[in-house]
């Protein structure tokens, strides 16, 4: 069965300090993976498109990198501001979309 | 340029009650997709429009069904509404010519069944 795990499902972390949010996939046929930040209130804001194993994409203190299984998004010296819900999502090859269940993530000043 | 905008924003209807949620996509897309968000299964997709034809369906009963306009507006119905209807309802647009285009979402519409 396809599917998308994220993990952690929660993580603390103090201002500064840095961290990776994992999400794995098991799919019958990859055509893309997404990264999307979530703010309480608000749909999905669209952050990053993976598309083959070994590539990587940064924006800000978001890096986020792909392999045959498993996706990261790296957080170098988080801020307050970067406290949201990531979504994870696949694109398979019939075109449907799967998203994972989101890392709640929560930096303290 | 305009994002995704989904009216009404808030909702609240009776069980045995029927709603209808808009949505009009980023100006070009022609693709539009509704999710159902609710915070135990996370984002579940329900069906994406292409050109007023219904291009896929997820595992969502007969009384969710939608529809698209020649417009690219889309919406979205649900009718016998029951208590675990209540959610967040996302619409997002996406560029079908463009490989890969990822979707881009509006804010939502939430539902509460009493």
């Amino acid at each position: 069965e396809d599917q998308v795990t994220q993990s952690p499902e929660a993580l603390r972390l103090q201002e500064g300090e840095s961290s990776s949010l994992n999400c794995s996939y098991t799919v019958s046929g990859l055509r893309g993976l997404f990264w999307y930040r979530q703010d309480p209130g608000k749909g999905p804001e669209f952050l990053f498109t993976l598309y083959s194993a070994g590539e990587e994409k940064e924006k800000e203190r978001l890096k986020a990198t792909l392999t045959k299984k498993e996706s990261f998004l790296h957080i170098t010296a988080p801020k307050p501001e970067d406290s949201a819900t990531y979504l994870c999502a696949v694109r398979k090859r019939d075109d449907k979309i799967i998203f994972g269940k989101g890392t709640r993530l929560h930096i303290l000043p | 340029k305009a994002g995704v905008t989904q009216t009404p924003r808030y909702l609240i209807k009776t069980r045995g009650q029927q709603v209808t949620l808009s949505c009009s996509p980023i100006s070009g897309h022609r693709s539009v997709s509704w999710y159902q968000q609710t915070p135990g299964q996370g984002l579940q997709f329900l069906f994406e429009y292409f050109s007023e034809t219904q291009r896929n369906k997820g595992n969502f009963p007969g009384r969710f069904s939608g529809r698209q306009f020649s417009n690219s507006r889309s919406e979205m119905n649900v009718s016998t509404l029951e208590l675990g209807d209540s959610a967040l309802y996302l619409c997002a647009s996406s560029h079908p010519d463009r490989a890969n285009s990822p979707l881009h979402f509006g804010n939502g519409t939430r539902l509460t069944v009493t």
